[in-house]
């Protein structure tokens, strides 16, 4: 059992470039998230998705863009990179009727922008 | 404004020495608490849900316990697997489907064998 698979795991963008970041479930969840946690400032969620077909904006959207492809892919997409989106992203998941509110993250993918 | 803070930043043990880790919180009307564990290069892992202040939750060397204002984390008779760093989040009244999640940042818990 997978779980939440992200890739690429590393990636080192040139000011401007443009990437995304894929994220897969396999735990047939239906919410799913992207964060990105920085030194000194926590976990701070960039965007999320409650089901399939819908996205809403989190705490820190800007220069993002995110496609909930199915129920299962969530992809956050950098359209022009810039040195402060360097972070680690994570993407996580979460169930529709977890009582507990709980998380399940990937790996997380470290982005490095020259 | 909603705050969560974590203390100490980062606690170094003797396997063995029992300790705890502390989060505060400054949200009214909480909607839970949780704590996550996080090793070095991977993505946090869910612990513990405590909704209620007295509320006592346990599992193998870790306790969490919640009141009005934290929650303790209580690692008895630590092991060397149990380093990681160990992240408190609060789910706020308003917000609903995590998408508000206040996160602290962290205590880094390094256990010597």
């Amino acid at each position: 059992n997978a779980g939440v698979t992200q890739t690429p795991k590393f990636q080192v963008l040139k000011t401007g470039q443009s990437m995304t970041l894929q994220c897969a479930q396999d735990m047939n969840h239906n919410s799913m998230y992207w964060y990105r946690q920085d030194p000194g400032m926590g976990l701070r969620l960039i965007y999320y998705s409650a089901s399939e077909g819908t996205t809403d904006k989190g705490e820190v959207p800007n220069g993002y863009n995110v496609s909930r492809l199915n129920k299962r892919e969530f992809s956050l997409r950098l359209e022009s990179a810039a040195p402060s989106q360097t972070s680690v992203y994570f993407c996580a998941s979460r169930p529709v009727n977890a009582g507990a509110n709980v998380l399940t993250f990937g790996a997380g993918s470290r982005l490095t922008v020259l | 404004e909603d705050q969560v803070t974590q203390s100490p930043e980062a606690l170094r043990l003797q396997e063995g020495e029992s300790s705890s880790l502390n989060c505060s919180y400054t949200v009214s009307g909480l909607r839970g608490l949780f704590w996550y564990r996080q090793d070095p290069g991977k993505g946090p892992e869910f612990l513990f849900t405590l909704y209620s202040a007295g509320e006592e939750k346990e599992k193998e060397r870790l306790k969490a316990t919640l009141t009005k204002k934290e929650s303790f984390l209580h690692i008895t008779a630590p092991k060397p697997e149990d380093s990681a760093t160990y992240l408190c989040a609060v789910h706020p009244p308003n917000a609903g489907n995590n998408r508000k999640l206040i996160w602290g940042l962290g205590t880094s818990l390094a256990v010597n064998p």
